[in-house]
């Protein structure tokens, strides 16, 4: 079945760090890639997106490129900041239907 | 425009209760899935329903059950519940044949 494999955290930064957070995949056929966060205390927004081998999705300075060869969907950001503070997940859309699987999370943690 | 909303927020019930979740989606939304997120994880699929339809159903046993209205709101209900039902339930709405899900702020169960 599908599934997602993202770097455990926490990860700690100081503001201004670059960032990257690691995501593996496993699926049939040709997924849709997601990256979703998860503020304190709120629930779940989509960050970006990638639908075909090659995409790069980008929001907010957040990009991550779907790499169909090495099955990947890193997220990476040049300059975090502490607003960025907060749970990041990795997830996938296979099928045709609203089934979305998703990663543990990875928990950022960014200081002054 | 109101994003996903769900009832109540919070709410404890004791093992062996029964509990109904609801959801309303997005104005214009026809699907809704629903999630499980445990505390430290991903959320989990548990079902989606398309035009009152169940369209997808996740590894989850027949104690858990939902259903859409004609409005396209939604309702999930779990019977004789147990401790490790205790989760975040996220409810998500999306427009056929799109990639996105908008979630929910979710509803906290707590059962003792």
């Amino acid at each position: 079945g599908d599934s997602v494999t993202q770097m455990e955290g926490p990860v700690t930064l100081s503001e201004e760090a670059f960032l990257t957070i690691n995501c593996t995949y496993t699926a049939t056929g040709y997924p849709s890639l997601f990256w979703y966060v998860q503020y304190p205390g709120e629930g779940l927004q989509l960050l970006l997106k990638a639908t075909k081998a090659d995409d790069k999705g980008s929001n907010k300075g957040f990009e991550a490129t779907y790499r169909k060869e090495t099955t990947s969907f890193h997220l990476e950001k040049g300059s975090v900041q502490v607003s960025d503070s907060a749970v990041y997940f990795c997830a996938l859309r296979s099928g045709g239907y609203q089934k979305v699987t998703f990663g543990t999370g990875t928990k950022l943690q960014v200081i002054p | 425009d109101a994003g996903v909303t769900q009832s109540p927020t919070h709410l404890i019930k004791t093992r062996g209760q029964q509990v109904t979740l609801r959801c309303s989606p997005i104005s214009g939304h026809k699907s809704v899935s629903w999630y499980q997120q445990v505390l430290g994880q991903g959320p989990q699929f548990i079902f989606q329903y398309y035009e009152k339809e169940e369209r997808g159903r996740g590894n989850f046993p027949d104690r858990f059950s939902a259903r859409q209205f004609p409005n396209y709101s939604s309702e999930l209900n779990v019977n004789a519940l147990l401790l490790g039902d205790s989760a975040l339930y996220l409810c998500a709405s999306s427009l056929e044949g799109t990639h996105e899900q908008y979630f929910g702020p979710g509803t906290r169960l707590t059962v003792t």
